[in-house]
């Protein structure tokens, strides 16, 4: 077991560009967690799957934001025509069954906006 | 309000003692989980410790435990004969009971963390 990683590491780009960010969660984990975390704050909450439904969305997640997870596997968040104010470390987390169950986090996906 | 409170930016400890870092928090769930995170300066968070709101026991994992105080919700970790790869920010969330759509988003809330600096 590798752990949850995430693609790519760093993404730099400009200002109305489309981004595209990619998790791999741990094999077996049904549950997956997308947060952001912005300079000097905790992470906060963005979007749950739990295989392949989307359960829940933060209004943090706007319009131009999108989450899939197909087939229960990877899943992919989807920025449209970035802003300056999304840049952020994008992270993503796995867990098991079980309401005490650690989530596992990815390193993350650090976006800049320029 | 908010639901995680850590009053404390930064932390400073000599190698090989002790430090807490302090954690209070605000729910009216009956049933919640209370989690410990570092993370390095690499960006990856590591999880440290767990406490259920039900656990009548402190939790201990090596030398991190849990002083949780459950009337004056607070939860605050302990880190003894600290080390300097103990550097590193520090952060309290909480899980609380899904909100009926979540289904079983156990989803966590984060304060806003300490900077823990270990001093050789």
């Amino acid at each position: 077991d590798t752990g949850v990683s995430q693609n790519p590491r760093h993404k730099i780009t400009k200002r109305g560009q489309n981004v595209t960010f990619r998790c791999d969660p741990i094999s077996e984990h049904n549950r997956l967690y997308w947060y952001r975390q912005t300079l000097g704050q905790g992470p906060e909450f963005l979007t749950y799957f739990q295989n392949e439904a989307q359960l829940e969305k933060s209004r943090l997640l706007s319009d131009r934001f999108s989450a899939e997870r197909p087939k229960g596997s990877f899943s992919t968040l989807e920025i449209q025509r970035t802003e300056q104010g999304d840049s952020a470390m994008y992270l993503c987390a796995s867990s098991p069954e079980g309401i005490s169950a650690e989530q596992y986090f990815g390193p993350g996906t650090r976006l800049t906006v320029t | 309000a908010q639901k995680i409170t850590q009053t404390q930016p930064g932390m400073f400890v000599q190698e090989k003692e002790a430090v807490t870092l302090d954690c209070t928090y605000d729910t009216s769930d009956q049933s919640y989980g209370l989690f410990w995170y570092k993370q390095p300066s690499s960006g990856e968070m590591i999880f440290l410790i767990y406490q259920g709101s039900y656990d009548e026991q402190n939790a201990t994992e090596g030398r991190y435990s849990l002083n949780f105080q459950k009337a004056r919700k607070s939860a605050n970790l302990v880190i003894s004969a600290s080390q300097l790869g103990d550097s590193a920010m520090y952060f309290c969330a909480m899980r609380e009971t899904p909100g009926a759509a979540g289904g079983s988003n156990y989803k966590l809330t984060f304060g806003k963390g300490t900077l823990l600096t270990v001093n050789p």
